[in-house]
C-alpha cells in the first residue's frame, strides 16, 4: 500500500495566490518531511514536522500534521513563478530510518 | 555550499551490461542512501548506508545491486546485470543524523540510466 498519497496530482494557480497541497499515510510516522524538486533535478528538503508537532513555519510555508487523520498539508503563500515544482511528502515510519515518498503534487505557477 | 554530487548525469547501456553510478556525499555526513525514481512515478528508497554496512534495504535491492564506500569518499551504486526495467533515474543522498532524528536528507542532481 502507498504510505504517502498527496493530492491533488496537479495544481495550476496565478501568481501571488496561496497553493495548498495534502499528504495522507498510513502507518505511525516518527517525522514527516516535504521536499521540492524541480522538473529533472534532485530533490530538496523543504520543512519536518515531528509526530508531536501540530504546525510549523518556514518562511512562506506552513505545515501542519494531524496525526489522527494521518494527514499534513503544505501551504506555500504569495507564490511565485520559481515554486513551479514537484512537493513531495515523505515519511519517516518508527523502527526503521528510511524515508518513504508519496506520489507528489505538480505545482504550477502562472505569471 | 556543500553539496551532493553524482556522475555520471547520464549513462545509456546496453541490456545486461555492469553499470557504476557514483555520488560524493557532503563530507561530514555518516549516512548514505540511494533512491531511484522511475519517469513519472514516485520515488522510491532503494538502499541505506551506514559505520561501512548496508543498515536497511528495500525489495528491488535484490541481488543484482551492490553499493560500495571504496574509500571514504565516494559511495556506489553497482547494477551487475541490467534490466530494461532498471531505466531509471538514481538519486544519491546523505544526512548528517539520522531520519528520525534533525532528518533531513541532501540530495544529488541524480544519475539518469537508460538500458537498451
Amino acid at each position: 500500500s502507498q504510505q504517502g498519497e498527496e493530492d491533488p496530482q496537479a495544481l495550476s494557480i496565478q501568481e501571488g495566490e496561496n497553493a495548498t497541497m495534502n499528504c495522507s499515510y498510513k502507518t505511525s510516522i516518527n517525522n514527516l518531511q516535504w521536499y521540492r524538486q524541480n522538473s529533472g533535478r534532485g530533490l530538496v528538503h523543504l520543512i519536518l514536522i515531528r509526530s508531536n508537532e501540530r504546525e510549523k513555519h518556514s518562511g512562506r510555508l506552513r505545515v501542519t500534521l494531524d496525526t489522527s487523520k494521518k494527514s499534513s498539508s503544505l501551504l506555500i503563500t504569495a507564490s511565485r513563478a520559481a515554486d513551479t515544482a514537484s512537493y513531495f511528502c515523505a515519511t519517516i515510519n518508527f523502527g526503521n530510518e528510511k524515508l518513504t515518498f508519496g506520489t507528489g503534487t505538480r505545482l504550477t505557477i502562472i505569471p | 555550499e556543500p553539496e551532493v554530487t553524482q556522475t555520471p548525469s547520464h549513462q545509456v547501456t546496453q541490456m545486461g551490461q555492469e553499470v557504476i553510478l557514483r555520488c560524493v556525499p557532503i563530507s561530514n555526513h555518516l549516512y548514505f542512501y540511494w533512491y531511484r525514481q522511475i519517469l513519472g512515478q514516485k520515488v522510491e528508497f532503494l538502499v541505506s548506508f551506514y559505520n561501512n554496512e548496508i543498515s536497511e534495504k528495500s525489495e528491488i535491492f535484490d541481488d543484482q545491486f551492490s553499493v560500495e564506500r571504496p574509500d571514504g569518499s565516494n559511495f556506489t551504486l553497482k547494477i551487475r546485470s541490467t534490466k530494461l526495467e532498471d531505466s531509471a533515474m538514481y538519486f544519491c543522498a546523505s544526512g548528517r543524523a539520522l531520519p528520525s532524528n534533525t532528518g533531513e536528507l541532501f540530495f544529488g542532481e541524480g544519475s539518469r540510466l537508460t538500458v537498451l
